[in-house]
């Protein structure tokens, strides 16, 4: 069925050090594909998004890439901020969602 | 422009009580409408969506049920809490254009 797969966390960072976040998706036809984030005690926001093969993606800092070839839509930013820190979700809605990976950024 | 409201924001109830949280949206005519429940340390479980008045879809059985009384409001509802159903409760609709989904602020549940 179909389904997505990121990375678990926690993922602690330093101020300024490079981030990625993996998820891989499984789905029948090619879904648009999402990045969501939900800071503490708060709903889920769009990060980003994309809706065919190769768009990417970008918001914020962050990046993804769509790519069909690998079935991935990896969430990446070069220089974290402590602001960054939240729980991150790659999803292709309605329906399906990662478990979300929680990442904290320290100064 | 469109907005989410669920109410209440908290809710602390002991165990074999009733629930009901409510979500309004605004701006939209027909949305399409889903509950989310968040555990602690989980991810999103999808437990109902509507596509209309009257229309509900249950995701997961369990003791939550869901209501879809006017085109704009969906309630989530329990005869009898249990200790599980503790988590954070998120409202979602979704814009078939956009095919993107916008979130209400949610509500933290807490049985006791």
């Amino acid at each position: 069925g179909d389904s997505v797969t990121q990375m678990e966390g926690p993922v602690t960072l330093s101020e300024e050090a490079f981030l990625t976040i993996n998820c891989t998706y499984t789905a029948t036809g090619y879904p648009s594909l999402f990045w969501y984030v939900q800071y503490p005690g708060e709903g889920l926001q769009l990060l980003l998004k994309a809706t065919k093969a190769d768009d990417k993606g970008s918001n914020k800092g962050f990046e993804a890439t769509y790519r069909k070839e690998t079935t991935s839509f990896h969430l990446e930013k070069g220089s974290v901020q402590v602001s960054d820190s939240a729980v991150y979700f790659c999803a292709f809605t309605p329906l399906v969602f990662g478990k979300g990976t929680r990442l904290s950024v320290i100064a | 422009s469109q907005t989410i409201h669920q109410w209440p924001a908290t809710l602390v109830q002991p165990v074999g009580s009733p629930l009901s949280l409510e979500c309004t949206v605004e701006g939209t005519s027909n949305p399409n409408l889903y509950w989310y429940r968040q555990a602690a340390g989980r991810g999103l479980q999808l437990l109902f969506y509507s596509v209309g008045i009257g229309q509900i879809s249950s995701e997961v059985p369990q003791n939550l049920s869901a209501s879809r009384p006017q085109d704009r409001q969906f309630i989530l509802s329990s005869k009898k809490l249990l200790l599980s159903d503790s988590g954070f409760y998120l409202c979602a609709w979704l814009s078939p254009s956009l095919r993107e989904q916008f979130f209400g602020p949610g509500t933290r549940l807490t049985v006791l």
